[in-house]
């Protein structure tokens, strides 16, 4: 069983909603990364969380560390955010900050 | 541009053929990583540097080694690929104290 666990795989999505992508973790952690990959395969880090919630434009990350529970958020959703969306963690003892990646939620927004 | 810059993008190879994959990031970072990607899987780890000098194993070490000579460059080596090598090979970098990543735009490999 992965240590960081993502639910959905795959999420589609008209064009306007409300989208939202999970991420739990088993064991504890130092930190918890949101990524971003396109079609053609470049990653982008959109978040780091400790803790609380961070937004940034249309996105927000929250994490629940007693839960062990991490969520992406999406409003008003664009074709242009169709991607995979991947949550990481930082599990400690972790020398080199290393991460430990979920599989990934492939999101599609149709228009 | 400031960045993780990997080389080449794409390549096939026969087995037991050997390469070498470089990644340049020009923004003084400490760490470094190699990572690959397989459908169904999350990225993983294959090596890592925490520093001029230093490499570290990741958790799928067994096929390939690396270096880093010097602080802007790590270079994953294939000495004999394998079709199991196939792969998108990934190159990021961090600060030590910082948070953030920042990742090359991969390497396709194909081992036929």
């Amino acid at each position: 069983k992965n240590e960081v666990e993502q639910s959905p795989q795959n999420l589609t999505a008209q064009e306007g909603e409300f989208i939202t992508i999970n991420c739990s973790y088993s064991v504890g952690i130092s930190a918890l990364h949101w990524l971003q990959q396109h079609p053609g395969g470049g990653i982008v880090s959109l978040f780091m969380l400790s803790s609380g919630k961070k937004k940034h434009g249309r996105l927000i990350a929250t994490i629940n560390i007693q839960e062990k529970h991490s969520s992406l958020h999406i409003t008003a959703s664009h074709p242009r955010d169709s991607a995979v969306y991947i949550c990481a963690a930082k599990i400690p003892p972790t020398s080199g900050s290393r991460l430990t990646f979920g599989e990934g939620t492939q999101l599609t927004v149709n228009p | 541009n400031a960045g993780v810059t990997q080389t080449p993008k794409f390549r096939v190879l026969k087995t037991g053929q050997s390469m070498t994959l470089l990644c340049a990031q020009d923004m003084n970072h400490e760490y470094m990583y190699w990572y690959r990607q397989d459908p169904g899987m999350g990225l993983r780890l294959i090596h890592y540097s925490v520093g001029e000098g230093t490499t570290a194993k990741g958790e799928v070490p067994d096929g390939y080694n690396v270096s880093r000579l010097k602080k802007q460059n790590f270079l994953l080596g294939l000495e004999s690929a394998a079709p199991s090598q196939t792969s998108v090979y990934f190159c990021a970098s961090s600060y030590s104290a910082a948070p953030g990543y920042t990742f090359g735009s991969g390497t396709r490999l194909t081992v036929v």
